[in-house]
C-alpha cells in the first residue's frame, strides 16, 4: 500500500528559506520525485532522487532518507512566482507514481 | 519539442451524459499515463498505457470509464454515464521509457476541466 504525508499548507515571505517535508510508506520504493504546480496549471518536474542525500538544483534542493522514508524539498530566496503547490510522490516498479495530496505554499511580500 | 497535448480544454456536461477526452503525448514516448485530479488533491492514476498495452487500471473505475491507445501513440478516455463525483482535471501525461524497468520523469498536458452538473 502506499501512504503519503506532507502538510497542506505553508506560509513565507519572500526572499525567506521553506523547507516541505514529505514521509512515505511505499513497497517497492525505487525513488522520489517533486512537482511544482500552479494553480490552473499541469504539475511540472522539480526534482527525482533515488540515492540518499542531498541534490542541489539552484534553488531549489531535494532531499532523501531511503531508511527513514523522508524527504524535503527546500526552497531558497523564495519568490512571489514560487507560490504554487508542492506535490510529492514516491515511486515504484514500472515507473508508477503515487501523488501525495501536495503542500500549497504562499509566498507573501 | 512539442509538449503533452490534451483536448478539449473544458467540458461541461450534465449527470448521466458521456464524455471523451483525447491526449497525444510527446513524440517517441512509450509510456502514457491518465490521472484524475480532484480539487484541493493530488492526481490519482487511472491507467497507464506501455506502448498500447494496459500496464496498470486498478484505479479505474472500469463500470463507467474506459481508456484505449490502439496504435500506441494517441488515447481516449471515455465517461459514460458521467456521475457528479467525477467533476475534476484529467491529466494526461507521458514518459520515454526507454528501458524496462527505468523510471523516466513523466510530462504533463495541461489537463482537462471537466464539470458535471
Amino acid at each position: 500500500g502506499q501512504n503519503i504525508d506532507q502538510p497542506t499548507e505553508m506560509t513565507a515571505t519572500e526572499g525567506a528559506i521553506v523547507q516541505i517535508n514529505c514521509t512515505y510508506q511505499t513497497s517497492g520504493f525505487n525513488g522520489l520525485f517533486w512537482y511544482q504546480q500552479h494553480a490552473g496549471e499541469a504539475p511540472t518536474f522539480l526534482s527525482y532522487n533515488v540515492l540518499d542525500g542531498l541534490e542541489e538544483k539552484g534553488r531549489f534542493s531535494s532531499f532523501l532518507s531511503r531508511s527513514k522514508g523522508y524527504s524535503y524539498l527546500l526552497l531558497k530566496e523564495l519568490q512571489m512566482k514560487d507560490s504554487a503547490s508542492y506535490l510529492c510522490a514516491p515511486s515504484k516498479a514500472g515507473n508508477m507514481l503515487t501523488f501525495g495530496g501536495g503542500t500549497r505554499l504562499m509566498v507573501k511580500p | 519539442e512539442a509538449g503533452v497535448a490534451q483536448s478539449p480544454r473544458y467540458k461541461i456536461i450534465e449527470k448521466r451524459q458521456s464524455v471523451a477526452f483525447w491526449c497525444n503525448p510527446i513524440s517517441g514516448h512509450a509510456t502514457l499515463y491518465w490521472y484524475q485530479q480532484i480539487l484541493g488533491q493530488g492526481p490519482k492514476l487511472l491507467i497507464q498505457f506501455q506502448n498500447n498495452g494496459v500496464v496498470d487500471d486498478s484505479q479505474l473505475p472500469k463500470d463507467r470509464f474506459s481508456a484505449e491507445r490502439l496504435k500506441g501513440v494517441d488515447s481516449t478516455l471515455k465517461i459514460q454515464p458521467a456521475k457528479l463525483e467525477d467533476s475534476a482535471v484529467y491529466l494526461c501525461a507521458s514518459s520515454l521509457d526507454r528501458t524496462s524497468g527505468s523510471t523516466d520523469t513523466q510530462y504533463f498536458g495541461p489537463g482537462t476541466r471537466l464539470t458535471v452538473l
